[in-house]
């Protein structure tokens, strides 16, 4: 079935440091979601965009809509040990919801 | 306010055997879907239904059945499990078919 592209798949980072991870398509899309999942949790919603162009912000989590309609990045600034997780992009055109496969965050000791 | 309730956490099954989850929500939302959560492949739509009594398949819909007679329940049967079916499962409700909201999943093991 058709997915999205996210990357990267995985990210070892520092405590501290910012992240960014995006997802692209060849579709358009009306709508671009952001979740995350906690281990053994469902996902979670943290950012929906609605417009191409359109930048939203949740706490330290950013998310943009491209201009293409075709791409959607979130970053995290100052990450801290509960950003641990899956994050999940979801793109919805007119028909259906497409899933990216996820980038694992985890921290460094 | 619970949301979405998933019944079991965890099974294990044996190949062969049937079984239910059951996906509970109390927001009334009119849509409802199942998903399959495996290691690199993000989220695949199994079934889903947009009201009461009206269901219709995913993605991948082989080797599972759906009801839905109220709008409160959507059950998803598994009619023979096979190894290939070992999986968390999810299941999601929205509004009108825009932001999914999700129960915490069930972790399916067939052997």
């Amino acid at each position: 079935g058709q997915q999205l592209n996210q990357s990267p798949q995985s990210m070892f980072i520092q405590e501290g440091e910012d992240v960014s991870m995006n997802c692209t398509s060849s579709s358009i899309f009306n709508t671009w979601l952001w979740y995350k999942q906690d281990p053994g949790e469902g996902p979670v919603l943290l950012i929906a965009l609605y417009k191409a162009g359109e930048l939203t912000s949740n706490g330290r989590l950013t998310a943009q809509f491209g201009i293409t309609r075709k791409d959607s990045f979130l970053n995290i600034s100052a990450s801290i040990p509960s950003d641990v997780g899956i994050y999940f992009c979801a793109g919805r055109d007119n028909y259906q919801l497409i899933w990216g496969a996820g980038t694992k965050l985890i921290i460094k000791p | 306010n619970a949301g979405v309730t998933q019944t079991p956490k965890f099974q294990v099954l044996k190949t062969g055997q049937s079984m239910t989850l059951q996906c509970a929500q109390d927001m009334n939302h009119e849509y409802m879907s199942w998903y399959r959560q495996d290691p690199g492949m993000g989220l695949r739509l199994i079934h889903y239904s947009v009201g009461a009594g009206i269901t219709d398949q995913g993605e991948v819909p082989n080797g599972y059945n759906v009801s839905r007679s109220t709008t409160e329940d959507f059950p998803l049967r598994l009619l023979s499990a096979a190894p290939s079916q070992t999986s968390v499962y999810f299941c999601a409700s929205s509004p009108d078919g825009g932001i999914p909201f999700f129960g915490q999943g069930t972790r399916l093991t067939v052997v």
